[in-house]
């Protein structure tokens, strides 16, 4: 199983949208409700701010919104805020082995 | 509030094992499956390994990638989850993190993480 795609880079001004990609195939995020994106800081544990596609846990900023269509999940930050700047990794259960595959990362540049 | 605290990371040599423990705080342990993920430095995040709880049988699975090498543990007495490490690789090197999962009727991953310890694995 392979690696879900994400692109490497992707930079926004502050208070303009910007939207992360994550490809995968029928076998992961294509056949799956269960697709989360994690926020991870330089030198911290990851942090999940989307479950299910389109859930945000309690305590995670509305600019914060998920969605998905086909084999492909997106998240989309609006509002871009300093502290936004990070690294943003999608994941999707599989159904099979392994259980959840990551995506390769996105380093977002405010 | 939730805490996860993981230890035993350290430096061992190829083909040695290591025991890794997360200690869990602020959230009723037994209830909740839990999950290692591990990310080598400057790499991404890979999964290694669930154990789900007492109702579902503490069963276990793994990645391929470490399959028959790592067994994922946990004492809900102690409110700890472990991951023995044998066989170890120098591609094994990476921080481990434990997560609680199985919220989301069981299918979610990492809603609360600890800070993660390091293994190196090295001559």
């Amino acid at each position: 199983q392979s690696a879900l795609t994400q692109p490497a880079s992707v930079s926004g001004s502050p208070g303009q949208s910007i939207t992360i990609s994550c490809t995968g195939t029928s076998s992961d995020i294509g056949g799956s409700n269960y697709v989360s994106w994690y926020q991870q800081h330089p030198g911290k544990a990851p942090r999940l701010i989307i479950y299910d596609v389109i859930n945000r846990p309690s305590g995670v900023s509305n600019r914060f919104s998920g969605s998905k269509s086909g084999n492909t999940a997106s998240l989309t930050i609006s509002g871009l805020q300093a502290e936004d700047e990070a690294d943003y990794y999608c994941c999707s259960y599989t159904r099979k082995s392994p259980l959840y595959v990551f995506g390769t990362g996105t380093k977002v540049t405010v | 509030e939730v805490q996860l605290v993981e230890s035993g990371g350290g430096l061992v040599q190829p083909g040695g094992s290591l025991r890794l423990s997360c200690a869990a705080s602020g959230f009723t342990f037994s209830e909740y499956y839990m999950d290692w993920v591990r990310q080598a430095s400057g790499k991404g995040l890979e999964w290694v390994g669930r154990i789900r709880n007492e109702v579902n049988s503490y069963s276990t699975e793994y990645a391929t990638s470490v399959e028959g090498r790592f067994t994922i543990s946990r004492d809900d007495s102690k409110k700890s989850l472990y991951l023995q490490m044998n066989s170890l690789k120098t591609e094994d090197t990476a921080v481990y993190y434990c997560s609680r999962g199985g919220f989301s009727y069981g299918f979610g991953l990492g809603d609360h993480w600890g800070q993660g310890t390091l293994v190196t694995v090295s001559s």
